[in-house]
């Protein structure tokens, strides 16, 4: 258990439509990034929030988008859902942006499925 | 720009035996490197890193990896698998110069036969 929760676990969408995953980092902590996973591949990096304020972005486009809450909770969403959009999301939370610094904790992630 | 090869997709191993898990890296200076599990249904988890100094890094659960420069790998060991060491792992590189985000490989899925 490392205190990151996402929600939902599992989700089927439609192409086309949007999508809202949420993640809910560990206490303290004031930095959450996300990552995708296609099946059988690694995560790619989406961004990262840093309070509440994007702090680097990966090669996805623009539909790709995120919020950072005040409690350090965040978002992520996906508009108009390509169906290469289907694999397992992962935030991960840290005390701080540089995974260089501190280890980033995994949440379980979300399974989206787009049909 | 950083790349992680994780050349066996699948890797077999009876347990009791011994391990090892290749990771390759491309990257102009010294990268930061990381180990990942990954069990079916669960997150990442981190099982250890190397920033500088000794290159022989040793992390959770008896697992160990050695940074060779040379050959531009860190390399994942454990003397003795046991059957809850059945996962998939990750090999990932970071670098201040890319920000904040960590490049995977691909994974190498671990299977333990008793």
């Amino acid at each position: 258990e490392t205190g990151v929760t996402q929600s939902p676990t599992h989700l089927i969408k439609t192409r086309g439509q949007q999508v809202t995953l949420r993640c809910s980092s560990q206490s303290g902590h004031n930095t959450v990034s996300w990552y995708q996973q296609a099946l059988g591949q690694g995560p790619q990096f989406i961004f990262q929030y840093y309070r509440e304020e994007e702090n680097g972005r990966g090669n996805f486009p623009p539909r790709f988008s995120g919020l950072q809450f005040p409690n350090y909770s965040s978002e992520l969403n996906v508009n108009a859902l390509e169906l290469d959009d289907s694999a397992l999301y992962l935030c991960a939370s840290s005390l701080d942006p540089g995974p260089m610094n501190t280890e980033a904790f995994f949440g379980q992630g979300t399974r989206l499925t787009v049909v | 720009a950083q790349s992680v090869t994780q050349p066996d997709i699948h890797i077999t191993v009876s347990e009791g035996a011994s391990l090892e898990l290749r990771c390759n890296y491309s990257y102009g200076a010294t990268p930061y490197l990381f180990w990942y599990v990954q069990s079916p249904g669960q997150g990442l988890q981190l099982l250890l890193k190397y920033f500088s100094g000794d290159t022989l890094v040793q992390g959770i659960k008896g697992f160990e990896a050695e940074f060779k420069r040379s050959q531009s790998s860190f390399n994942l060991r454990k003397p003795s698998v046991h059957w809850s060491d059945a996962a998939e792992y990750f090999c990932a590189v970071g670098a201040q110069e890319y920000g904040n985000k960590l490049v995977f490989g691909a994974g190498t899925i671990l299977r333990v036969k008793s």
